[in-house]
């Protein structure tokens, strides 16, 4: 079945830091690849998305590239800020999972950041 | 900016009682999820719903568990008997149609079972 991985948490950062977070995925079928945060106390909100192969996501500075080769999905940001802490989650939706497009999603990563 | 609503956003229950979690999606999509999310923990997938009906659930989904979207506009999720380990924040999602498209998440409702 469709699985996602991530790196462990937490990640702590000075501001100012570059951040990688990793992620690899296995899917049966070619999916989409997500972004979400989850800020503390609140739902998860989507960061950005891929849906193909080569696609750079990209929003607030956070970048991630879908490499189909690595099957891998990792979240970038060349300089991270305080307001930048909280949990998140790399997730896929998979086209060959029955129709329903099933977001699955990984344990997600706590990013603490300090000032 | 169209959003996933939830209610409540905080819920105790005594075990054993039944609870309805309520969510109110977004209004032309078309696929709708429930998940659950224990303290600390990984978000997991109880079930989907399309076309009124249930259209995939995980084992975590099993008969103390129900869905409904009784009238076009709510779908709710029912625990018959809750349990201790039912106490967990549960996240309602929407997406429309196509794979690409990303699920717009409400922010939750916390379930305390003492």
């Amino acid at each position: 079945g469709d699985s996602v991985t991530q790196m462990e948490g937490p990640v702590t950062l000075s501001e100012e830091a570059f951040l990688t977070i990793n992620c690899t995925y296995t899917a049966t079928g070619y999916p989409s690849l997500f972004w979400y945060v989850q800020y503390p106390g609140e739902g998860l909100q989507l960061l950005l998305k891929a849906t193909k192969a080569d696609d750079k996501g990209s929003n607030k500075g956070f970048e991630a590239t879908y490499r189909k080769e690595t099957t891998s999905f990792h979240l970038e940001k060349g300089s991270v800020q305080v307001s930048d802490s909280a949990v998140y989650f790399c997730a896929l939706s998979d086209h060959a999972s029955g129709g329903s497009y099933i977001p699955t999603f990984g344990r997600g990563t706590s990013l603490i950041v300090h000032p | 900016e169209p959003e996933v609503t939830q209610t409540p956003s905080h819920q105790v229950t005594q075990m054993g009682q039944e609870v309805i979690l309520r969510c109110v999606p977004i209004s032309n999509h078309l696929y709708f999820y429930w998940y659950r999310q224990i303290l600390g923990q990984k978000v997991e997938f109880l079930v989907s719903f399309y076309n009124n009906e249930i259209s995939e659930k995980s084992e975590i989904f099993d008969d103390q568990f129900s869905v409904e979207r009784p009238d076009g506009s709510n779908f709710t999720l029912k625990i018959r008997s809750t349990k201790l380990e039912d106490s967990a924040m549960y996240f309602c999602a929407s997406r429309e149609q196509g794979f690409d498209t990303e699920a717009f998440f409400g922010q939750g409702t916390r379930l305390t079972v003492v």
